[in-house]
């Protein structure tokens, strides 16, 4: 089955600086990488994703790239802000695991005032 | 538009006690997964339908764990006899069947004493 691991596990960054966070996936028939945060006490909510087609997308501060030779995707927030603090969590899935998702470890972030 | 809906938010009961769980999912989504978070095992599938039928029940942990979806807008996910060792947060996310993505519902936080 599917295997994501995520890096770094922690995270701490000064406000108005880039935050990066990496995974790497096992199958290569995985197809759709969707990115959670999660705050504290609350539900996982998806931020971003990508699907195999494309290499790279962007939303506002936050962007996914994707690398489907090495199997590895990112996730770059620029310009970070206190309220970016919390969990994020990358996740794998393809169709011929029933498009069921398998999540990486997660990564705390904490932005620094 | 509602999201996915849990109850209860939290349980507080005493081991050996049977524990249900419900979910109602996003209308007109025919995916619904059931997840297990914990600090020590992080985010784990537990179980997913696609209309209704269960699919993949391989991440149930033993037979005192069991899922039902009697129909397309309710699903539930009951352990008996309880044990401490289930204390987590319980999820239920669900999607429209082949596309992502999931969307979570707001958990149950479950104590077993």
């Amino acid at each position: 089955g599917e295997n994501v691991e995520q890096h770094p596990s922690t995270l701490s960054v000064q406000e108005g600086d880039s935050a990066v966070i990496k995974c790497t996936y096992s199958d290569s028939a995985s197809n759709y990488f969707p990115w959670y945060k999660q705050e504290l006490g609350k539900r996982p909510q998806l931020i971003i994703d990508i699907r195999s087609n494309v290499g790279e997308k962007k939303d506002q501060r936050i962007a996914v790239t994707l690398n489907k030779t090495a199997k590895h995707f990112s996730l770059h927030i620029t310009e970070t802000q206190p309220e970016d603090s919390a969990v994020y969590f990358c996740a794998a899935s393809g169709e011929a695991a029933g498009n069921k998702l398998t999540f990486g470890g997660g990564t705390r972030v904490l932005v620094k005032p | 538009d509602a999201g996915v809906i849990q109850s209860p938010r939290h349980e507080v009961t005493e081991m050996g006690q049977e524990v249900t769980l419900r979910c109602k999912p996003i209308s007109g989504h025919n995916s619904l997964f059931w997840y297990r978070q914990t600090m020590m095992r992080g985010l784990e599938l537990l179980i997913y339908f696609n209309n209704n039928v269960p699919i993949d029940d391989s991440g149930m942990p033993e037979d005192r764990f069991s899922a039902k979806m009697p129909n397309a807008s309710f699903s539930t996910l009951k352990i008996q006899p309880s044990e401490p060792r289930d204390s987590a947060v319980y999820f239920c996310a669900s999607c429209f069947r082949g596309k992502q993505p999931q969307h979570f519902g707001d958990g149950t936080r479950l104590s077993i004493l």
